[in-house]
C-alpha cells in the first residue's frame, strides 16, 4: 500500500487477556517504530526495529510486552495479560534508510486499545 | 522527566493571521528536529523539519525557527488557513545515537477561526 497501515483500529479487551496489534510499514522502508500515546500525551517511544534486528528496546514500559518482525516487514506488538493502564492509542512509523526524507517517520492511523 | 515540552496546549488564531507554536527542549544533544500534524482519527503527518545547523527553515506558509542557546523552536504558520486547524507536535532527537528515536512534547491544538 501507499501508507503504514494498522490494524485493528480499535480494540476493546478485559483485564488479563493477550492482545497483539499489528503494523504494515510503507513497503521500501527498512526501520519501523513503535510508539504509545496516552491521552492528552505525545506519543512515547517503545521499540524499534532495523529490518528484523530490535536493537533498541528501552521503552517497553515492562516485560509483558513485546514486539516482532520476523521477516524486516509486518511488525507485531504483543500485550500479555493487560492492564488498565495499558490503553492508549498504539502507533507504528516506518522510514526509509536513506536519501531525503531519512529522518522523516511516517505514522499509520494507530490502534485505540481500551481495557477494561 | 519531560524532555521536549509545548507548554501551551491550545491556540485560537483568526484566519489570515499568524500562528506561533512554540517548544523548549532540555536535552542539549538533541540536534534535528521535527514538526508532526495530526487531525483527528489520523496518525501524525510530517509538516517540517531542522537541523541544529540552521536557525531557520521555510517550507510555503510554513517556517520552524531554531534557537540553540535558549533551547526553543518555533512553528510559524502565515497566513493561517481553517485546514491548519489540528494537534501540532515537536519531536527532537540525537542523531548521532544512530535511532533516530524521537521525543515528542505533548502537543498544541491550533484552532483557526474562519
Amino acid at each position: 500500500g501507499a501508507g503504514v497501515s494498522q490494524s485493528p483500529r480499535y480494540k476493546v479487551t478485559k483485564r488479563g487477556q493477550d492482545v497483539t496489534l499489528r503494523c504494515d510499514p510503507i513497503s521500501s522502508h527498512a526501520t519501523l517504530y513503535w510508539y504509545q500515546q496516552a491521552l492528552g500525551q505525545g506519543p512515547e517511544f517503545l521499540t524499534y526495529f532495523n529490518y528484523e534486528a530490535q536493537p533498541d528496546k528501552s521503552g517497553l514500559p515492562s516485560d509483558r510486552f513485546s514486539a516482532e518482525r520476523p521477516e524486516g516487514s509486518i511488525s507485531t506488538l504483543t500485550i500479555q495479560r493487560t492492564e488498565q493502564r495499558d490503553s492508549a492509542m498504539y502507533s507504528c512509523a516506518s522510514s526509509p534508510t536513506s536519501g531525503v526524507a531519512y529522518n522523516e517517520q511516517f505514522f499509520g492511523p494507530g490502534t485505540r486499545l481500551t481495557v477494561l | 522527566d519531560q524532555q521536549v515540552k509545548q507548554n501551551s496546549p491550545s491556540l485560537s488564531v483568526q484566519e489570515g493571521r499568524i500562528s506561533i507554536l512554540n517548544c523548549d527542549y532540555t536535552n542539549s544533544m538533541f540536534d534535528y528536529f521535527l514538526w508532526y500534524k495530526k487531525y483527528p482519527a489520523e496518525g501524525p503527518t510530517f509538516l517540517i523539519s531542522i537541523s541544529s545547523i540552521k536557525d531557520k527553515n521555510e517550507d510555503g506558509r510554513f517556517t520552524v525557527f531554531l534557537n540553540k542557546s535558549a533551547k526553543h523552536l518555533s512553528l510559524h504558520i502565515v497566513p493561517s488557513q481553517p485546514g491548519d486547524s489540528a494537534v501540532y507536535f515537536c519531536a527532537a532527537s540525537r542523531t548521532t545515537s544512530g535511532t533516530y528515536k524521537y521525543i515528542f512534547g505533548t502537543g498544541t491544538r491550533l484552532k483557526v477561526l474562519a
